[in-house]
């Protein structure tokens, strides 16, 4: 069974592009969750999607958005980007709608903004 | 707001020494934990969780976490440690069983030396 696969996986910008991430959940899996990790900052919490609906949203500014087709996959995307978006940004699936579950991870996309 | 401390951000250690990494949540209310592993240039693997019931929650690669209510901890144990546990390990807590919008600690790196 495949797992997480983020696209692409390392990828460099420069201020004020805008990047798009993306990700294909293990197949079955309706809900996909986006993280940015930095260092010294863990994992903060972007956005989860639902059978195509956002179910939830993290406290970054609207630059940050995401989307999620009717196969699961999802996109996050990021506008003028900034020097402090330079991250390794996540995706994770899982099953259901409890989230008592377990999140499968991706490998991640490393971006970084010169 | 739920948050997560782990006070140790590195913890070095010999190999088949007993280790233990720290893991305290702001809230007392109901809550879901989990520990993740996450390898070098790899995503996170799920450890363990607690979701209710026995305070003893057991997890693969012989690792073990102890929940407690009183102290808001969730401490993971693992009594020998191989040089195939370096890792980063992150704490991470649920209080909303409708979505997966999990709070992680920063991380804390476990060194094995030989």
């Amino acid at each position: 069974k495949a797992g997480v696969t983020q696209t692409p996986r390392y990828l460099i910008k420069t201020r004020g592009q805008q990047v798009t991430l993306s990700c294909s959940p293990i197949s079955g899996h309706r809900s996909v969750s986006w993280y940015q990790q930095t260092p010294g900052q863990g994992l903060q919490f972007l956005f989860e999607y639902f059978s195509e609906t956002q179910r939830n949203k993290g406290n970054f500014p609207g630059r940050f958005s995401g989307r999620q087709f009717s196969n699961s996959r999802s996109e996050m995307n990021v506008s003028t980007l900034e020097l402090g978006d330079s991250a390794l940004y996540l995706c994770a699936s899982s099953m259901g709608l409890a989230a008592t579950g377990e999140l499968f991870f991706g490998e991640g996309s490393r971006l970084t903004v010169l | 707001a739920q948050s997560v401390t782990q006070l140790d951000s590195q913890v070095p250690v010999f190999e088949e020494a007993p280790v233990e990494l720290r893991c305290n949540y702001s809230s007392s209310v109901s809550v879901y934990l989990f520990w993740y592993v996450q390898y070098p240039n790899q995503g996170l693997q799920l450890l363990l969780k607690y979701l209710s019931g026995s305070t003893l929650v057991k997890g693969i690669n012989g690792f073990e976490a102890e929940f407690n209510k009183s102290q808001t901890s969730f401490h993971l144990r693992k009594p020998s440690v191989h040089i195939s546990d370096t890792a980063e390990y992150f704490c991470a807590v649920s209080d909303d069983p409708g979505t997966y919008k999990y709070i992680f600690g920063t991380g804390t790196r476990l060194k094995v030396l030989a």
